[in-house]
């Protein structure tokens, strides 16, 4: 079954900027998803086929994807975008998550 | 606007049954193919089960097949998950979301609790 990698944790200065990586066999050929969970809520949708922000969220947020890592970026991070990052694919008709990123900010 | 809401967890003892509920609204259920994710306490987010839209197609996690039926109504704009021989390891926060194929989970319910224990 196909696997993604992400590191377990993350740190960034207040108003720097966090990239975080999504490893995987070829992932460049796959769509890559990224969700933010901050404690005790329910997954956001930040980043859709690599590089889309659906509605809402901040400019601040942007992906990449090439060969095999995709990237989330978060520019000028700020308080508030501290929280568990997760990306996903779709793989051989299945659901494919990351196990996570734990992203502080400093 | 889109609003998921789970109901039907709770505690429950290991080799039990449990239905979980998800309701729908905002959006025409019909459209959308559907999934379950589950987050066990501490841990991250797993994948379940999925139905198409037309429920013609779904698929599961080698950890819940055979256990686990995903079902849907669309004229009550409800989604289910049947979850049978209920083990420790299934305890965890299930989310009903929408989405499942690769255009990505773009709506997440806030979730319901099942804990299997003695």
């Amino acid at each position: 079954s196909y696997e993604l990698t992400q590191p377990l944790s993350v740190s960034v200065a207040l108003g720097q900027t966090a990239r975080i990586t999504c490893g995987g066999d070829n992932i460049g050929s796959k769509n890559v998803h990224w969700y933010q969970q901050r404690p005790g809520q329910a997954p956001v949708l930040v980043i859709y086929r690599d590089t889309n922000r659906p509605s809402g969220i901040p400019e601040r947020f942007s992906g990449s994807n090439s060969g095999n890592t995709a990237t989330l970026t978060i520019s000028r991070a700020q308080a508030g975008d501290e929280a568990d990052y997760y990306c996903q694919v779709w793989d051989s008709s299945s659901v494919v998550f990351g196990g996570g990123t734990k992203l502080t900010v400093l | 606007q889109v609003q998921l809401v789970e109901s039907g967890g709770g505690l429950v003892k290991p080799g039990g049954s449990l239905r979980l509920s998800c309701a729908a609204s905002g959006f025409t259920l019909s459209d959308h193919c559907m999934s379950w994710i589950r987050q066990a306490p501490g841990k991250g987010l797993e994948w379940v089960s999925y139905i198409s839209g037309s429920s013609s197609y779904t698929n599961y996690a080698d950890s819940v097949k055979g256990r686990f039926t995903i079902s849907r109504d669309n004229a009550k704009n409800s989604l289910y998950l049947q979850m049978n021989s209920l083990r420790a390891e299934d305890t965890a926060v299930y989310h009903c979301a929408r989405g499942c194929d690769s255009t990505g989970i773009d709506y997440w319910g806030q979730g319901t609790l099942v804990t299997v224990s003695s």
